[in-house]
């Protein structure tokens, strides 16, 4: 398996719903990450997670909680959000510190 | 932390032109740096990349180019076909933190 699979495709939520984001790779990558890209921007890095210890937390607002359960998955958990928040949410992963692949994201919508 | 800055912003050239995409970074610890394209609506796919301890590395149509003195990077594209068209960003990174510049928009006519 050489793919970053993500669920949902789609999500839309409302600002006092609780949601999850997933995020599975079977390439035996240790490194996992979260990234957020709004409408013709760049990805923005959110969290990363090397040898399931989170490693890195770009200042993201508590509204946005990740998770690694076991080198395989990634989540990230959803509460409370507002509308700015609506955007594609990146999972990519890494067996190094170097070559990261992407899922294919989903587009959250928050109303 | 790590700033890069890309341009153009965005780029047409006809079928079978060359196109240049130009990136600079500010963190001198920065060790690798990847190019992604982007398709409308789909993940940012890697097409090549290099480290810092390379200056040039190419595959088949693409290449890029490292100046670690100057802390710039560029994508080459040669012979470029209408299947070309995407967004391409660049990214610099150490230690699993990478920082992507702003995307170029490159438009290859037929």
């Amino acid at each position: 398996d050489t793919e970053v699979t993500q669920t949902p495709k789609h999500l839309v939520m409302g600002m006092t719903n609780k949601k999850s984001l997933k995020c599975e790779q079977h390439m035996g990558h240790r490194a996992m990450y979260w990234y957020k890209q709004k409408a013709k921007k760049p990805p923005e890095l959110m969290f990363v997670y090397s040898y399931e210890k989170l490693s890195i937390n770009e200042s993201v607002p508590s509204r946005f909680s990740p998770e690694c359960p076991n080198s395989s998955l990634l989540n990230l958990h959803l509460h409370a959000l507002q509308p700015e928040d609506s955007a594609l949410y990146l999972c990519a992963s890494s067996q190094g510190e170097q070559r990261q692949y992407f899922g294919p994201g989903t587009r959250l919508t928050v109303l | 932390g790590e700033n890069v800055e890309q341009h153009p912003s965005t780029l047409s050239v006809q079928e079978g032109d060359s196109a240049v995409i130009k990136c600079t970074y500010s963190d001198s610890a920065s060790n690798y740096f990847p190019w992604y394209k982007q398709e409308l609506g789909k993940r940012p796919q890697l097409i090549i990349d290099i480290r810092s301890n390379v200056g040039e590395k190419k595959d088949q149509r693409i290449a890029v180019t490292l100046n670690k003195t100057a802390k710039h990077f560029s994508l080459h594209i040669t012979e470029t076909q209408p299947e070309d068209s995407a967004v391409y960003f660049c990214a610099a990174s150490k230690d699993n933190d990478m920082r992507f510049g702003a995307g170029t928009r490159l438009t290859v006519k037929p």
